[in-house]
């Protein structure tokens, strides 16, 4: 069975720019979430849904950040305008038990 | 609210020693707790989870947590370490029902293993 799939693996942009990262979770699970990862704040949830409903953005940072599932097999999370703060490495992951399965993430390098 | 608390940013072990990772944790409802595993470059990798039940929890690649209420507690131990050990590891924290997945994670310890 595959996986949870992101893309793109890597993205280099400059400030100010658009970002789309994507996510494909493993059929069937009904939850998908989106979390950070950062030396300074380490992992941390920005946000998740149930059946494709945001359930809890708190951990989102700021209005730049929005994430939308259209449906059951696809996610993503977009950041505009980008700044450089918002380096690192994003991952999805997806669960139907409450087990996390995680993606290999997409890492963001904003110049 | 919860939080967790690893201490030992890098543990470093020799091949065929005993592996002990702490972690402790602070939840104001009954806690989830699970270990996962980060090799470079990759996702992370569940290890293993307590839910309910039976304090002691065997995972994968040998590994196993104990429970412990008492002490707020949830150490990743394995008898006899290997080269492939080698990465970084997460343990977690969430509350049950409709916030299972919902992972409080710690700052990770990486764990370095010498021949």
């Amino acid at each position: 069975d595959a996986g949870v799939i992101q893309s793109p693996r890597h993205e280099v942009t400059e400030m100010g720019q658009e970002v789309t990262l994507r996510c494909k979770p493993i059929s069937g699970h009904n939850s998908l979430f989106w979390y950070r990862q950062t030396m300074m704040r380490g992992l941390e949830l920005l946000i998740y849904f149930n059946n494709n409903v945001p359930i809890d953005d708190s951990g989102m940072p700021e209005d730049r950040f929005s994430a939308k599932m259209p449906n059951a097999s696809f996610s993503t999370l977009k950041i505009q305008p980008s700044e450089p703060r918002d380096s690192a490495v994003y991952f999805c992951a997806s669960s139907t038990t409450g087990e996390l399965f995680f993606g290999e993430g997409s890492r963001l390098t904003v110049l | 609210a919860q939080s967790v608390t690893q201490l030992g940013s890098h543990v470093s072990v020799s091949e065929g020693a005993l592996v002990l990772l702490r972690c402790n944790y602070s939840s104001s409802v009954p806690p989830y707790l699970f270990w996962y595993v980060q090799y470079p470059n990759q996702g992370l990798q569940l290890l293993l989870k307590y839910t309910t039940g039976a304090t002691l929890v065997k995972g994968i690649n040998g590994f196993e947590a104990e429970f412990k209420k008492s002490e707020t507690s949830f150490h990743l131990t394995k008898p006899s370490a290997h080269m492939s050990d080698a990465a970084e590891y997460f343990c977690a924290v969430s509350g049950g029902g409709t916030s299972y997945g919902k992972l409080t994670f710690g700052q990770g310890t990486i764990l370095t293993v010498h021949p």
